[in-house]
């Protein structure tokens, strides 16, 4: 049984740093093919897709947010990370991580997270 | 980066054909999943690579297209199928469609 989880920090303050984690069971990130996914959603807005790890380490970012987006991966205690920089109220959203194998095929819960001073 | 497009909204009655269409902004090949999202929940896989039906998904979910064009289509639609249907790329880095919301009637 596949499953994810994300954990955050719940709220923030303008410019710090959002640090997520996601905890997964049910397949490894070391899995020929095998990726995960980070993805936001706006209450009542639509998905973005933020960044993507894969099992051999390469990583993907939406170009639009690179500069400011760190993915990574702990394979052994299977886990995905993600760090966005210098946070904005435009950051205060759900986010979600999602395993990609053709497609985000699981997805965690979400997390919610509010950018506020 | 690609950009794909969708109709914001749509009404259909229960038992009729649906079909919602996603346009991109350039060809991304086959490389075109969709996605139904509940109010309060997360999104959930209903077709990979344009037109693979996703383990556990009912056989009234279709999806065609390559290129630039893709439709899914649900047939017949019933109540529980009202959501909103985002369509995503995965060509072109990956982007994600605006969504449609799919009442029915």
């Amino acid at each position: 049984q596949v499953t994810l989880k994300e954990s955050g920090p719940g709220i923030l303050q303008p410019s710090q740093t959002l640090s997520l984690t996601c905890t997964f069971s049910g397949f490894s990130l070391s899995t020929y093919g095998m990726g995960v996914g980070w993805i936001r959603q706006p209450s009542g807005k639509g998905l973005e897709w933020l960044a993507n790890i894969w099992w051999d380490d390469d990583k993907y970012y939406n170009p639009s947010l690179k500069n400011r987006l760190t993915i990574s991966k702990d394979t052994s205690n299977n886990q995905a990370f993600l760090k966005i920089t210098n946070v904005d109220t435009a950051d205060t959203a759900t986010y979600y991580c999602a395993r990609y194998n053709s497609g985000f095929d699981y997805w965690g819960q979400g997390v919610m997270v509010t950018v506020s001073s | 980066d690609t950009v794909l497009t969708q109709s914001p909204a749509l009404a259909v009655s229960p038992g009729e054909r649906v079909t919602i269409s996603c346009r991109a902004s350039e060809s991304v090949s086959t490389g075109m999943h969709w996605y139904q999202q509940k109010p309060g929940q997360q999104p959930k896989l209903l077709i990979y690579g344009a037109s693979n039906l996703e383990s556990g998904v009912p056989a009234r979910f279709s999806g065609s297209g390559s290129g630039t064009d893709f439709t899914l289509t649900i047939d017949p639609v019933e109540a529980d199928d009202t959501a909103t249907y985002f369509c995503q790329q995965s060509w072109n880095d990956l982007t994600f469609g605006s969504g449609t919301k799919l009442e029915i009637k």
